[in-house]
């Protein structure tokens, strides 16, 4: 079990468009939620916490008007990121936490996004 | 703030050879302590944790780790390689109250057959 789904797993757009990343826990439920960023050969960046029904809290720097955080259920949260620009391009992981049982974080298989 | 620092980016070993990670870790209390794999292609993994208790943990496919609160260290072990154990390593840390992690840099390992 603990099973953590997202997509799409890979996308390639042009500079200017909005990005959408669905992360899912196919087998639990998640309260909270959590997003990353990774650059190559660098560790996982944590960008904001995702709490069901409520406002994410989102780390220092990171823009919350350029990466919209939604999570609507206890199953789904979302990552849309805003007028992409090619210094967005990374590597964005999702994580999310078994309500009620709480740690450790399970984590998604992660989302390349390529900004032309 | 927490910080997690790995000493080796990238280690070489060959099968069978034993395998040792540092990890050190810096924050004022109590720490949850983590070391994740990633494997190519594949969504990070966990391989064990410290909460409390026993300072020698085990975890999955033969690893284990040492929590030595004097020196801030969760040091991950093998006395075996296989190649199948070519992956990238992550230590990661959180409060007792926290679940937001702050990972290390990672350290990739390779093992050749």
């Amino acid at each position: 079990g603990a099973v953590v789904s997202q997509h799409p797993s890979w996308v390639i757009c042009k500079s200017g468009t909005s990005v959408k990343i669905e992360c899912r826990s196919l087998d639990f439920q998640a309260t909270t939620m959590f997003w990353y960023r990774q650059f190559p050969k660098q560790s996982l960046m944590l960008m904001a916490t995702s709490n069901e029904g409520s406002k994410a809290t989102y780390e220092q720097g990171v823009e919350k008007d350029k990466f919209l955080i939604n999570h609507a259920s206890l199953t789904l949260s979302t990552l849309t990121v805003t007028s992409a620009h090619p210094e967005d391009s990374s590597f964005y992981i999702c994580s999310a936490l078994r309500t009620g049982t709480g740690q450790p974080q399970h984590f998604g298989d992660g989302t390349r996004l390529s900004i032309l | 703030a927490q910080s997690v620092s790995q000493h080796n980016h990238h280690v070489i070993l060959s099968e069978a050879a034993s395998l040792e990670l540092g990890c050190n870790y810096s924050y004022g209390g109590t720490v949850n302590l983590f070391w994740y794999v990633q494997y190519p292609g594949q969504h990070l993994q966990l391989l064990l944790k410290y909460f409390s208790g026993d300072p020698l943990v085990k975890g999955i496919k033969g690893f284990e780790a040492e929590f030595i609160k004097s020196k801030f260290s969760f040091n991950l072990r093998k006395p075996s390689v296989q190649w199948s154990d070519t992956a990238e390593y992550f230590c990661a840390v959180n409060g007792p109250s926290d679940y937001k992690l702050s990972f290390g840099a990672g350290t990739t390992v390779t093992v050749r057959a």
